[in-house]
């Protein structure tokens, strides 16, 4: 069975840019979870997809948008960069949205200059 | 809102010394809580859980009791390893369609040989 894979795993983009970040679940996981991790702080929920839509969102703005995939792969995508936006993005997968645990990947780690 | 406090750190203790990191929440209704441990430069893992008041979550010989009068889920190891040098986050889940954990801060141990 396959973990959670992120990529790409380091990224350097300008103010203003747009980026995607992707994500493949652990097989037979349908639901998928992005969290903004700052430095030095926990993770922060942005959003949750199950089965391709959108399940609950955090306290981001609409600037930051995402998909679901048939095979529940994700992608993040995050447009008119702000310098607050550098931190590590985590993507988490779970069997189900009534299931408590989660599989992280090893995140993707966005720098804004 | 929902909300986990940690100890500050870092943490720092020898090899073999005992292990306590505190963490409190708050929270509206009966969360499942959690800790997690993210090694550098990894995604979250999870080290154990507790559904319930008074259960024991054990994993790699940490525990944490879930306790609802104090509202506390303090994280503990008798003998702490070099190897066990990671940062550690607490978070609970409470089912509101989906379970979306929220974090606390973390709290970094080191551990000296």
């Amino acid at each position: 069975e396959t973990g959670v894979t992120q990529s790409p795993t380091h990224l350097i983009k300008t103010r203003g840019q747009q980026v995607t970040l992707r994500c493949s679940s652990q097989s037979g996981h349908n639901t998928v979870s992005w969290y903004q991790q700052a430095l030095g702080q926990g993770p922060q929920f942005i959003f949750q997809y199950y089965r391709e839509e959108e399940n609950g969102r955090g306290n981001f703005p609409p600037r930051f948008s995402g998909l679901q995939f048939p095979n529940y792969s994700s992608e993040l995508n995050v447009n008119a960069l702000e310098l607050d936006d550098s931190a590590l993005y985590l993507c988490a997968s779970s069997a189900s949205t009534a299931n408590t645990e989660a599989f992280f990947g090893q995140g993707t780690r966005l720098t804004v200059v | 809102g929902d909300s986990v406090t940690q100890m500050e750190g870092p943490v720092t203790l020898s090899e073999e010394a005992f292990l306590t990191i505190n963490c409190t929440y708050t929270a509206t209704g009966y969360p499942s809580l959690f800790w997690y441990v993210q090694y550098p430069g990894e995604g979250l893992q999870l080290l154990l859980k507790a559904t319930k008041a008074d259960d024991k979550g054990s994993n790699k010989g940490f525990e944490a009791t879930y306790r609802k009068e104090t509202t506390s889920f303090h994280l503990e190891k008798g003998s702490v390893q070099v190897s066990d040098s990671a940062v550690y986050f607490c978070a609970l889940m409470i089912w509101g369609g989906s379970y979306i954990p929220t974090f606390g801060r973390g709290t970094s141990l080191i551990v000296h040989p």
